[in-house]
């Protein structure tokens, strides 16, 4: 299974929006609404951002949000703050039962 | 609350057998439907999805990992384990344990610390 597909890096200035894009196929990102967004800062574990492509965790913030068409899900951040700053990586369950993760996107709040 | 937790040793020398184990905090893995997710990340790079284990005993494993992974479950010491055998400096990275959610809805919450794995001789 081959990695999904996102931009290497993504920049923006406190108070725009940016969007990082998450690009699969009929197998995995097409296949189900079963994509999640994480947020990792340096040295730290991943955090659980959006789930079910839209869907918001108890406890993060609504200006997280995401959404899918085709086998593109994207990731929306709007208010930029610089605690946004950080990687983020897409994951999808596939049709195979397996999961996926994208290469990951470095977000910078100039 | 539930927490994850690795553990296991730092370094393993090449062509010999990482073994990672997850323990689980704040809930009974044998009273419910728990499962464990591995996934790693070299240094500087992504995150790659080794395998899963499921509280049935099901595994599903990366294809590209699968000739080396094993993954079991033990639910009388509330412990997920890993096994990758025949390692090499490719498989050094960050390791990391996740709870998979399933049945209508799927991701990956919550997740462990991570315990780094450097293979060198």
């Amino acid at each position: 299974q081959s990695a999904l597909t996102q931009p290497a890096s993504v920049s923006g200035s406190p108070g725009q929006s940016i969007t990082i894009s998450c690009t699969g196929t009929s197998s995995d990102v097409g296949g189900y609404n079963y994509v999640s967004w994480y947020q990792q800062h340096p040295g730290k574990a991943p955090k659980l951002m959006i789930y079910d492509v839209s869907s918001r965790p108890s406890g993060v913030s609504n200006r997280f949000s995401g959404s899918k068409s085709g086998n593109t899900a994207s990731l929306t951040i709007s208010g930029l703050q610089a605690e946004d700053e950080a990687d983020y990586y897409c994951s999808s369950y596939t049709t195979s039962g397996t999961w996926v993760f994208g290469g990951g996107t470095k977000l910078t709040v100039l | 609350q539930l927490q994850l937790q690795e553990s296991g040793p730092g370094l393993v020398k090449p062509s010999e057998t990482l073994s990672l184990t997850c323990t689980v905090s704040g809930g009974s893995i044998g009273s419910s439907t728990y499962s464990c997710g591995w996934i790693r990340q070299p240094p500087g790079k992504g995150l790659e999805w080794i395998g899963t284990v499921y509280s049935s005993g099901s595994t599903y494993y990366n294809p590209s990992l699968r000739s080396r992974v094993t993954m079991s479950v033990d639910t009388s010491k509330n412990q997920f384990s890993l096994k990758l055998t025949s390692v090499t400096a490719a498989d050094t990275a960050v390791y990391y344990c996740a709870r998979p959610v399933l049945g209508g809805t799927a991701r990956f919450d919550p997740w462990g610390q991570g315990t780094l794995v450097t293979v060198s001789s």
